[in-house]
C-alpha cells in the first residue's frame, strides 16, 4: 500500500521559478528519500534525509523533514525546463530495506 | 556509480505466454533486489523483495504464483510473469541495494521494462 500522499499532483511553472512538493507519511521513518522520473524512464535517486535530520540541500535542492507532522518537502530552485518529470518521495523504515513510495508530482517546467 | 540493467526494455506478447525479465547490477553486488510494478501515471508499487540464495517476500496482494522471482545471484534477479493477460500490462521496475543491514539506504533503480500483453 501506499505509504502516504503528495501534494500537489501535477505543477506548472515558468522556467526560473521555483517548484515545492510536499509529501505526508502514516508510519515511523529512518529516512525519507526524493526521485524524479523522466516519463517512461527509471527513477533516479535525488537526496535522503534523516530522520534525525531537518533539511538538506544539494545543488538547487532543497529538502526539509518534519517528523512531528510526518511531513516532508521538496525545494528546486531557479527550476529549468530539463526539471520536468514526475518526483516521488520514499520512505524506508530502516529494518526491511523496502522504500514506500507516495503518489508522485508532476512537475512541468515551461521555457 | 551503481549501475542497474534491465532486459528487455520493453516486450509485447500474446495473452497465456510467459515473459522473463532481468535485472542485473553491473559494477556491485546486490544483497537485495526489489521488483515495482508501476501503471500509468501512478506511483511504484512494491510487489517483492528478492534475496541472493533465498526465496522472494512477496508484497500482499501480489501471487507468487504468477510472478515468479529468482535472485540465483550477487548480481542477477528474473521476474518472470507466467501466463501474462492484458492486465498484467506494466511498466516493471527493479532496484538492487548493496545491503539493507549495513546502513546502506540507496536503492539503484534499473530503467525498467515495458510490458504489453495483447
Amino acid at each position: 500500500s501506499q505509504q502516504g500522499e503528495e501534494d500537489p499532483q501535477a505543477l506548472s511553472i515558468q522556467e526560473g521559478e521555483n517548484a515545492t512538493m510536499n509529501c505526508s507519511y502514516k508510519t515511523s521513518i529512518n529516512n525519507l528519500q526524493w526521485y524524479r522520473q523522466n516519463s517512461g524512464r527509471g527513477l533516479v535517486h535525488l537526496i535522503l534525509i534523516r530522520s534525525n535530520e531537518r533539511e538538506k540541500h544539494s545543488g538547487r535542492l532543497r529538502v526539509t523533514l518534519d517528523t512531528s507532522k510526518k511531513s516532508s518537502s521538496l525545494l528546486i530552485t531557479a527550476s529549468r525546463a530539463a526539471d520536468t518529470a514526475s518526483y516521488f518521495c520514499a520512505t524506508n523504515d530502516g529494518n526491511t530495506g523496502k522504500l514506500i513510495f507516495g503518489q508522485g508530482t508532476t512537475l512541468q517546467v515551461k521555457p | 556509480g551503481a549501475v542497474v540493467s534491465q532486459h528487455p526494455s520493453w516486450v509485447i506478447c500474446k495473452s497465456g505466454t510467459s515473459v522473463k525479465i532481468e535485472c542485473r547490477s553491473l559494477d556491485f553486488q546486490a544483497t537485495t533486489m526489489f521488483w515495482y510494478r508501476q501503471f500509468p501515471k501512478q506511483s511504484l508499487m512494491l510487489m517483492a523483495t528478492s534475496n541472493e540464495g533465498s526465496k522472494a517476500t512477496y508484497e500482499q496482494g501480489v501471487e507468487k504464483d504468477k510472478f515468479l522471482i529468482n535472485h540465483a545471484s550477487l548480481t542477477l534477479s528474473t521476474l518472470t510473469v507466467t501466463s501474462a493477460h492484458p492486465e498484467d500490462s506494466s511498466f516493471y521496475i527493479c532496484s538492487a541495494s548493496l545491503s539493507v543491514y549495513s546502513g546502506v539506504d540507496t536503492q539503484y533503480f534499473g530503467p525498467g521494462t515495458r510490458l504489453t500483453v495483447l
